[in-house]
């Protein structure tokens, strides 16, 4: 079975504080994909960033950054410095080679970042 | 370039109505899923289409619902009759058919309210 679990329901931070968002999975495929997601205040899901099972090489960009691990079954996303505009709640969810893009999401990540 | 194009944005209606939600994927996208998001449950798949032909519906939650693709360019998704509980924010989805790797572009979603 897959899951994917994001134990963190909420989390609040001050502006400028850097935060991570866990996400842990589980699957028995050995090709896999892993993707976060961004749901805003204004609601629409927005695409963030897609790794594969075979690069587990940490990827950056601008105040954004993933850490996937598979010894560990983890897919970390840190923002630095975080911003008000950062405040939304956040998906990590997981797809197989062989589920024609059938994603299974996590529960989510409420992130609050206070001025 | 049009992103996913979701009607009706909101719906209201009463208990027993036959709601009906519409979908226009992306142009030259050939997967189609559908998405329910509540509180409750989170993120789930209901459906996914594959080249308009179903593949997967093991998500819708029972006989009320049923989802259609006469085409690529649009797909419905009807509750008949539609009940409390099926109050909830439904999202389409489109994306090149792949294995699983290619990330799949939201609609803004139809938030229903069933009374």
């Amino acid at each position: 079975a897959q899951k994917v679990t994001q134990a963190q329901t909420e989390i609040s931070v001050v502006e400028k504080e850097d935060v991570t968002l866990d996400c842990v999975y589980e699957t028995r495929d050995t090709t896999y994909y892993l993707f976060w997601y961004k749901q805003p205040p204004s609601g629409e899901l927005v695409f963030l960033i897609r790794r594969n099972s075979f690069d587990e090489q940490n990827e950056i960009s601008g105040r954004y950054s993933w850490n996937f691990q598979k010894s560990t079954s983890s897919f970390n996303f840190t923002i630095t410095a975080s911003q008000v505009v950062d405040s939304a709640v956040y998906f990590c969810a997981l797809s197989s080679y062989n589920q024609g893009g059938k994603l299974i999401f996590g529960q989510g990540t409420e992130l609050s970042v206070k001025p | 370039d049009a992103g996913v194009i979701q009607s009706p944005r909101h719906e209201v209606t009463e208990m027993g109505q036959e709601v009906t939600l519409r979908c226009k994927p992306i142009s030259g996208h050939n997967s189609l899923f559908w998405y329910r998001q509540t509180m409750m449950r989170g993120l789930e798949l209901l459906i996914y289409f594959n080249n308009n032909v179903p593949i997967d519906d093991s998500g819708m939650p029972e006989d009320r619902f049923s989802a259609k693709m006469p085409n690529a360019s649009f797909s419905t998704l009807k509750i008949q009759p539609s009940e409390p509980r099926d109050s909830a924010v439904y999202f389409c989805a489109s994306s090149l058919v792949g294995q699983g790797d290619n990330e799949q572009f939201f609609g803004p979603g139809t938030r229903l309210t069933v009374l």
